[in-house]
């Protein structure tokens, strides 16, 4: 079966960095995919990474390793809005997205 | 705003009702999809459609029944619903289905209780 495993729920503190790992194990890749979801929201797209390696945006960056089925997700300089979950997803081999549960996380100030 | 509108926001029906939420995207995107979601759970995937043709449907009983009338416009028709199928209900648009990095916009969901 297809699996995206991400911890349930992280804790990190104002100004401090975190990363938010997510391991996958699917039928084919073809894109890996990190959205926001602020409680009562819809989720917003934040990275793609299809190739190995790391993307920087700002103050979040992506990383990708496709041999181990591995990425994170970091936050830099974490500010009290970052407080959301992060959700996970997969693009299979027939394009479907499969998603993780998401990982709650918490920043204290 | 993401580009993508739900309505309404918020149903509370009685298992033997009718109902629809309706979707509708301003991003002149070509495919759309349904999904639920669930507590502590990761998306389902319920329905997609690419230009106005059903292309995937992920073993949804049929007391749910998807309409996509044009590109810009999607439908979840609900009847006879159990109590197990209170959830959010995101619809989602993207560029194309597959390909590039085609993210999906969500819109703000459906909160569906059913008692």
């Amino acid at each position: 079966g297809q699996n995206i495993d991400q911890p349930t729920e992280m804790t990190a503190t104002e100004g401090a960095i975190v990363q938010i790992n997510c391991t996958y194990q699917t039928s084919g890749f073809n894109g890996l995919f990190w959205y926001q979801q602020h409680a009562g929201e819809a989720p917003t797209f934040l990275s793609y990474n299809v190739l190995d390696g790391l993307e920087e945006k700002g103050r979040f960056s992506s990383f990708l390793s496709r041999s181990k089925g591995y990425s994170y997700l970091l936050l830099k300089e974490l500010q009290m809005k970052d407080s959301a979950s992060y959700l996970c997803a997969v693009r299979d081999s027939n394009y479907q997205l499969i998603w993780g549960a998401g990982t709650k996380l918490i920043i204290k100030p | 705003e993401t580009g993508v509108t739900q309505t309404p926001r918020h149903l509370v029906m009685g298992m033997t009702n009718k109902k629809s939420l309706k979707c509708e995207q301003h991003l002149g995107h070509n495919a759309m999809y349904w999904y639920k979601q669930s507590a502590k759970k990761p998306l389902e995937l319920m329905f997609v459609y690419n230009f106005k043709e059903q292309t995937e449907n992920n073993s949804v009983p049929s007391r749910f029944s998807p309409e996509c009338p044009n590109s810009s416009h999607l439908f979840l028709h609900l009847h006879t619903l159990q109590p197990e199928d209170s959830a959010l209900y995101l619809c989602a648009s993207s560029q194309g289905e597959t390909g590039g990095s085609y993210e999906q916009y969500f819109g703000p969901g459906t909160r569906l209780t059913v008692t």
